[in-house]
């Protein structure tokens, strides 16, 4: 089974800034098989990104991924207050399909 | 547009047994691989189950292995989840979920007596 481990596992950033989030695979993921996606309470997941750089429907350009091999990034490049809300990577390149832990993005 | 609705959830006590459906439409359900998702209560997503389009291959996560049936009828648009012998820990919001990055809105199984 892959493993996917996300850091940070809280962050907090004001509107505007920059945000990073990180996940780690314990193996190799295929780039087409990495998928981001934001659950904010109550709401099911909706996805980000999929195929590590390919931004979903109706996404704006703000939110971008990048990485290959064990280590993916999405980035948020200016925080809009929508943006807070928990933030999960899957792989779906090997079965059983996993994802990491969250990371929650929270306002300071 | 693609749409997924989820239905059967409720309270159960444990070692009782639910079934799970989900309604699917918007696409053509018999091209796609589907799978069941499930999020406990203040937890995190864990990939439950996946059935290919024919229904010809089947996989469970250890954690159900042996208690759930993934199944699909796709002359219904319909997929399917039967739980037995449930445990306090298998309590969780069960979401459909269709590639594309399509959910359902979930339905919410508690176990408890």
């Amino acid at each position: 089974e892959i493993v996917l481990t996300q850091s940070p596992g809280t962050l907090s950033l004001s509107p505007g800034e920059r945000a990073t989030l990180s996940c780690r695979a314990s193996q190799s993921v295929s780039s087409n098989s990495l998928a981001w996606y934001q659950q904010k309470p109550g709401q099911a997941p909706r996805l980000l990104i999929y195929g590590t750089s390919s931004r979903a429907t109706g996404i704006p350009d703000r939110f971008s991924g990048s990485g290959s091999g064990t280590d993916f990034t999405l980035t948020i490049s200016r925080l809009e207050p929508e943006d807070f809300a928990v933030y999960y990577c899957q792989q779906c390149g090997r079965l059983p399909y996993t994802f990491g832990q969250g990371t929650k993005l929270e306002i300071k | 547009q693609v749409q997924l609705v989820e239905s059967g959830g409720g309270l159960v006590k444990p070692g009782g047994s639910l079934r799970l459906s989900c309604a699917a439409s918007g696409f053509t359900f018999s091209d796609y691989y589907m799978s069941w998702i499930r999020q406990a209560p203040g937890k995190g997503l864990e990939w439950v189950s996946y059935i290919t389009n024919s229904g010809s291959t089947i996989y469970y996560a250890d954690s159900v292995k042996g208690r759930f049936t993934i199944s699909r009828d796709n002359a219904k648009n319909s997929l399917y989840l039967q739980m037995n012998s449930l445990r306090a820990e298998d309590t969780a919001v069960y979401y459909c979920a269709v590639p594309g990055g399509y959910w359902g809105q979930g339905t919410l199984v508690t176990v408890s007596s």
